[in-house]
Formats: structure tokens, sequence, C-alpha cells
């Protein structure tokens, strides 16, 4: 058990580019989360999945967002087009149905 | 909507102390309540879990209670050390057990 690895851990990027966040989840968790932080601010839920199958997403995510979870293992997160207001800590947890969420480092975006 | 609260913001204390933190939620129909801690810049590192039908949970000098009736949530640190100094975070599971909602946090300072 190594634990949730996210890549890369800080990424900065000028506005109106694309970014793509990975999160590696613990091998037999089957659920796994993306939250958002922003300083001062307990994270926020983004998106789930159980499996390969994306089953619920916040009102947060817009259509500029995407998730995927090829295969029911790593996870993708993109932002297109991004904003000053997406400079934020994504973070990727996973668990085993109600079971605790274990959460990785997180990837650090700024966005100039 | 669930609303976690958590109370106080921030509080210092010095090194030996026995400390509470708080925690309220407005939705009591819960799976369960984490508590987290997270240090700057960094991931969020699971220290407790209690389930719905549970009332405390204890890890070494960690011990947090729920009382699912009032929405209360307490994390009780004792003997507190200087390493213990960091954001502690209160999260409940809810609705159809997807995600989790956090609460601010209580930034901890423990002086010597």
């Amino acid at each position: 058990d190594t634990g949730v690895s996210q890549n890369p851990r800080h990424k900065i990027t000028k506005r109106g580019q694309n970014v793509t966040f990975r999160c590696d989840p613990i091998s037999e968790h089957n659920r796994l989360y993306w939250y958002r932080q922003t300083l001062g601010q307990g994270p926020e839920f983004l998106t789930y999945f159980q499996n390969e199958a994306q089953l619920e997403k916040s009102r947060l995510l817009s259509d500029r967002f995407s998730a995927e979870r090829p295969k029911g293992s790593f996870s993708t997160l993109e932002i297109q087009r991004t904003e000053q207001g997406d400079s934020a800590m994504y973070l990727c947890a996973s668990s085993s149905i109600t079971d605790t969420q274990y959460f990785g480092p997180g990837t650090r975006l700024t966005v100039l | 909507k669930q609303e976690v609260t958590q109370i106080p913001a921030a509080l210092s204390v010095p090194e030996g102390e026995n400390l509470v933190l708080n925690c309220s939620f407005t939705d009591s129909a819960i799976y369960n309540l984490q508590w987290f801690r997270q240090d700057p810049g960094k991931g969020l590192t699971s220290l407790l879990l209690i389930q719905s039908s549970q009332r405390e949970q204890t890890s070494g000098r960690l011990n947090a209670s729920l009382d699912k009736s009032s929405g209360r949530s307490t994390l009780y640190i004792a003997a507190s050390q200087p390493g213990d100094s960091a954001t502690y975070l209160c999260a409940s599971l809810t609705g159809t057990a997807s995600k989790l909602t956090f609460g601010t946090g209580t930034r901890l300072q423990v002086t010597l």
C-alpha cells in the first residue's frame, strides 16, 4: 500500500491554457474522489467515481472541467481554458465504499 | 444541504494542555464523520472515523465523539505537543454516501 499519489505536485499556467492532473488511488479502492481547496477553506467536493463510472458531479464542476477514470484505475482531471479563479489545491482521495477516504498530497494550481 | 461548522477557527495553547475542538453539522443523517489533520501546503491525513452507529473512537492521545441527535462531534487531544500544530478538519459523509462535506477547520498552534 503506497498511498494515493498525485502528479504533478505543482502547476503554474497562463490563463486560457489547458491543464491535466493525474491521481493514482490505493490499488484495492474502487471509489475515487476529486476535491478542490482554496486558501483558508475546507475542501469542496467536485466529483466521484465508483470503478470507471462517474456517479456524481458537483455544480462547481463547470463545463470546462472533465474527469475520467478509464478501466477503474487512475483518474485524470482536465481543466480547459483556465481562469484565475481556478487557482487552488486539487485533492484526490480513494476509499472502499463508505470507509475512510485517504487523500493524496494534492496538486497546487496557479493560474497567472 | 449539509453544512459543517468548526469552532474555534484558531487556537493557541501551551505544550502539555488538553484541548477540545468542536464540529457541528446540520443534517444528522450521516453515514460517518471523519477528523483530518492538514499541515501547511500538504494533503489531508485521516485521524479518526466514527460510524453513525458509534459514539466515539480513540487513537493514542486522540479521542473523537459523535452525537448525531445534537449534530455535534468533538476531537479531544490529550497532553498536546508542538508537533500537533496543524489545521484540523472535520467532515461528514452524507447523501448518497459519495462525498465528504468539510468544515473550514481549526488552526491549532501548540507553543513551547
